[in-house]
């Protein structure tokens, strides 16, 4: 079946810091893969996305790049704030259909001024 | 004008007893859905409704039965609730298409005491 396994948190930085989260998936076909973030006491949001190998989402200075060849998607920026402490989730949607995403565990970011 | 939204927000109630969680979009979305996130964040899906139609129905148990009025409403009742139900409960809602991101409500917290 479809899994996603994501670094496990939780992660803390300081302003400005470099921030990767780690994310592989397990799925048959090409999935759709995304990054959800989620605001304390709010619901989901979408982050970013990737439809197909080798491309590139991005949305609020964060990165993500679908890589085939590793089963990878791991969520980058290159400069991070304190408002962007939440928790990150990376899912998949399997080939063909939007219906059912996999989420993975949830990474809880803090960011300290 | 909020997209998704789902009442209540907060849900204390006692074991054994039913309630409901009351889920519309107005986003024009044919299908919605039930996630349920536990104590540790993770997220599951339990079920999903096209145009009304049960699509998805993951192995939670029969206590707990979605009904869709119509395609902007996906309403979960839960029958005899159990201490192990207590968790966020989130709605969902997107397009039957693979490149259409799912938008989500901002939860319902359920503690059974």
């Amino acid at each position: 079946g479809n899994s996603v396994t994501q670094m496990e948190g939780p992660v803390t930085l300081s302003e400005e810091a470099f921030l990767t989260i780690n994310c592989t998936y397990t799925a048959t076909g090409y999935p759709s893969l995304f990054w959800y973030v989620q605001y304390p006491g709010e619901g989901l949001q979408l982050l970013l996305k990737a439809t197909k190998a080798d491309d590139k989402g991005s949305n609020k200075g964060f990165e993500a790049t679908y890589r085939k060849e590793t089963t990878s998607f791991h969520l980058e920026k290159g400069s991070v704030q304190v408002s962007d402490s939440a928790v990150y989730f990376c899912a998949l949607s399997p080939s063909g259909s939007a219906r059912q995403l996999t989420f993975g565990s949830g990474t809880q970011l803090t960011v300290l001024p | 004008d909020t997209a998704v939204s789902q009442t209540p927000k907060y849900l204390v109630t006692q074991m054994g007893n039913d309630k409901s969680i009351k889920c519309e979009q107005n986003l024009g979305h044919d299908t919605m859905y039930w996630y349920k996130q536990d104590s540790k964040k993770f997220l599951k899906i339990m079920f999903s409704y096209n145009n009304k139609e049960l699509i998805i129905n993951e192995t939670v148990p029969n206590r707990f039965s979605p009904k869709s009025p119509d395609k902007a409403h996906l309403n979960l009742h839960i029958n005899s609730l159990e201490l192990g139900d207590s968790a966020v409960y989130f709605c969902a809602s997107s397009h039957l298409s693979e490149n259409y991101e799912q938008y989500f409500g901002p939860g319902t917290r359920l503690t059974v005491t």
